[in-house]
């Protein structure tokens, strides 16, 4: 398996423009997680997921933000508009069973100027 | 939901020195407890976890030891290399919840 897979690695937009990151969880994983990490506030969960359906989104900062599951091997997060405090490390991560060991994509950087 | 603490923040250690991590939690109910290693730039990744039907586990040069009555568990590393420089993360899943609530984290630096 090739493991948790996002896209893209690395992204830079202007401030107002909507901001795409895509995951996809490894195969047979039912529990996807949305997490942002930076220096000041350290590794945040924003929203997750239990097959499909998601269960607590609490973690999501503002209506900008937006997280979808269409379906157990995709799954997006939005911003929009983007704004230069979400520049940050946002990481997926799947699991079987949400209390189980959480695997991790490689992370996209997000930059917004 | 699940309160954890973790110390030390920051941790310097001599090279071949011991590192010692430790990670409180406040749901007695956990029975879960595993630990990632973060280097600089790249994912988290777990490196060991213990399950509360045993007090410690090994492997390698890292060691978990968890004590459930007084709800703390800890990362031992043994023999500290450079490479072990990184950022650990203690996590404990939450009473009825999906998820795995995280530590602070501990950055630790392996001085050669």
């Amino acid at each position: 398996d090739a493991g948790v897979i996002q896209s893209p690695r690395h992204e830079v937009t202007e401030m107002g423009q909507e901001v795409t990151l895509r995951c996809k969880p490894i195969s047979g994983h039912n529990s996807l997680f949305w997490y942002r990490q930076t220096m000041m506030r350290g590794l945040e969960l924003l929203i997750y997921f239990n097959n499909n359906v998601p269960i607590d989104d609490s973690g999501m900062p503002e209506d900008r933000f937006s997280a979808k599951m269409p379906n157990a091997s995709f799954s997006t997060l939005k911003i929009q508009p983007s704004e230069p405090r979400d520049s940050a490390v946002y990481f997926c991560a799947s699991s079987f069973g949400g209390r189980e060991t959480q695997y991790f994509g490689p992370g996209t950087r997000l930059l917004v100027l | 939901g699940e309160n954890v603490e973790q110390h030390p923040s920051t941790l310097s250690v001599q090279e071949g020195d011991s590192a010692v991590i430790k990670c409180t939690y406040s749901d007695s109910a956990s029975n879960y407890f595993p630990w990632y290693k973060q280097e600089l730039g790249k994912r988290p990744q777990l490196i060991i976890d213990i399950r509360s039907n045993v007090g410690e586990k090994k492997d390698q040069r890292i060691a978990v030891t968890l004590n459930k009555t007084a709800k703390h568990f800890s990362l031992h590393i043994t023999e500290t290399q450079p490479e072990d420089s990184a950022v650990y993360f203690c996590a404990v899943p939450g009473a009825g919840s999906y998820q795995l609530t995280f530590g602070k984290g501990t950055k630790l630096s392996v001085i050669p």
